[in-house]
């Protein structure tokens, strides 16, 4: 069974580009979480999705926003970059609420 | 909202010895403790987990014990190896009248073994 899957791995982007993010979770898995971990400040939740509805959204600005399509793949954008937006973006998917969440590799987005 | 502090941030202990890490949440909702464990370049991934209506876990050399009353949770991990080496999050997830809400994690505690 194929593992949560994040393209792509690495990203470069300049100061007020935007940028999305993808994550296909393992197939049957129908709740797709997105978390932005930066050093010291562990894994910060940014929101949820399960059958193409936001269940749960963190404390982060309008500049982040997501979806999910009917496969359970989900996308996540970031609109007019900030250096501090700098970080590993991962996404973790779950059969349902609950149920062990697995991880992917994580998006290294670097803002320049 | 819940939120979750986890201590120490750093710990360095000889190979051998016990390591643990201690987490409190501040939710009494919360019904579902997993630990991850994350080494260098690498996914976080779950190492055990318990739920609140059992007091504590094991499984091989580690364990985790849950106080709902004082609402704090800790991982133990016995006989370290070099191996054990890596940063370990705790997360809480709280129950929203019979739907699980999402997890929040702790800031991680990275853990040295010393051979």
């Amino acid at each position: 069974k194929a593992g949560v899957t994040q393209t792509p791995r690495y990203l470069i982007k300049t100061r007020g580009q935007q940028v999305t993010l993808s994550c296909s979770p393992i197939s049957g898995h129908r709740s797709v979480s997105w978390y932005q971990q930066t050093p010291g400040q562990g894994l910060q939740f940014l929101f949820e999705y399960f059958s193409e509805t936001q269940r749960n959204k963190g404390n982060f600005p309008g500049r982040f926003s997501g979806r999910q399509f009917s496969n359970s793949r989900s996308e996540m954008n970031v609109s007019t970059l900030e250096l501090g937006d700098s970080a590993l973006y991962l996404c973790a998917s779950r059969s349902s609420p609950n149920t062990e969440a697995f991880f992917g590799q994580g998006t290294r987005l670097t803002v320049v | 909202g819940e939120n979750v502090e986890q201590h120490p941030s750093t710990l360095s202990v000889q190979e051998g010895d016990s390591a643990v890490i201690k987490c409190t949440y501040s939710d009494s909702a919360s019904n579902y403790f997993p630990w991850y464990k994350q080494e260098l370049g690498k996914r976080p991934q779950l190492i055990i987990d318990i739920r609140s209506n059992v007091g504590e876990k094991k499984d091989q050399r580690i364990a985790v014990t849950l106080n709902k009353t004082a609402k704090h949770f800790s991982l133990h991990i016995t006989e370290t190896q070099p191996e054990d080496s890596a940063v370990y999050f705790c997360a809480a997830r709280m129950n929203y009248g019979g739907s699980q809400g999402n997890l929040i994690f702790g800031k991680g505690t990275k853990l040295s073994v010393k051979p």
